[in-house]
């Protein structure tokens, strides 16, 4: 019961773009407050990509961009590699679930 | 470098309770809050709540309130999260992560996976 919602699935052939859409409300991303994101490779723990809704952490590639308006985000990634195959969650904060962070529902970025 | 390294992974029957542990090194303990965030199998991240290893408070995903326990012993730089009156349902990998004042997570444990099956 997510509050964030991003789409099942994207895919790409290697060296294209894809971006992930994440929708939120007048309560969370809406609200002015920040999207993170992050990666997830197949069987390993979640690692940040994105904070503050574009900064990318040391050792991102710039590949990976964020940017946010209204009530969603959405993250992109150009140049497209084998390796970016994974799951992508937003990350947010909603203040009408007290003190509650919030992830998105979770994208699945499929390399083709 | 900062590490998170989790306690080993649990079998529990229904009913039953689990205590997970997270041991923080490369940093000060008492500087960044630790959450916990689960992931059934095939599902997405789910947060359940926050503690200040400095002042010991908490907040708990209303979800988890009354059944969810986060506490610390700042002496070994360690954190747990005890969840009881387990139900299959809470079969996930449970994870813990260092957040800081932007509101991420920015470093994580390997994740414990916690099994409840009768």
């Amino acid at each position: 019961q997510s509050v964030l919602t991003q789409p099942p699935s994207v895919s790409g052939a290697p060296g294209q773009r894809v971006t992930i859409s994440c929708t939120g409300s007048s309560s969370n991303i809406g609200a002015g407050y920040d999207v993170h994101w992050y990666q997830q490779l197949p069987g390993t723990a979640p690692k940040l990509l994105i904070y503050g809704n574009s900064n990318r952490p040391s050792g991102v590639p710039d590949r990976f961009s964020g940017s946010k308006s209204g009530t969603s985000a959405s993250l992109a990634i150009t140049g497209l590699q084998a390796e970016d195959e994974a799951d992508y969650y937003c990350q947010s904060y909603d203040s009408s679930l007290s003190g509650s962070r919030v992830f998105g529902t979770g994208t699945k970025v499929t390399v083709l | 470098q900062v590490q998170l390294v989790q306690s080993g992974a649990e079998v529990k029957k229904p009913g039953a309770s689990v205590k997970v542990s997270c041991k923080a090194s490369g940093y000060t303990f008492t500087s960044y809050d630790i959450n916990w965030v689960r992931q059934a199998t095939g599902q997405g991240l789910e947060w359940m709540g926050w503690m200040n290893p400095n002042s010991g408070n908490t907040g708990y995903a209303q979800k988890f309130q009354g059944r969810v326990t986060m506490t610390r012993n700042t002496s070994i730089s360690t954190a747990y999260m005890e969840l009881s009156s387990l139900r299959s349902e809470d079969t996930a990998v449970y994870y813990c992560a260092r957040g800081n004042n932007w509101g991420l997570f920015d470093y994580w444990g390997q994740g414990t996976l916690v099994t409840v099956s009768s």
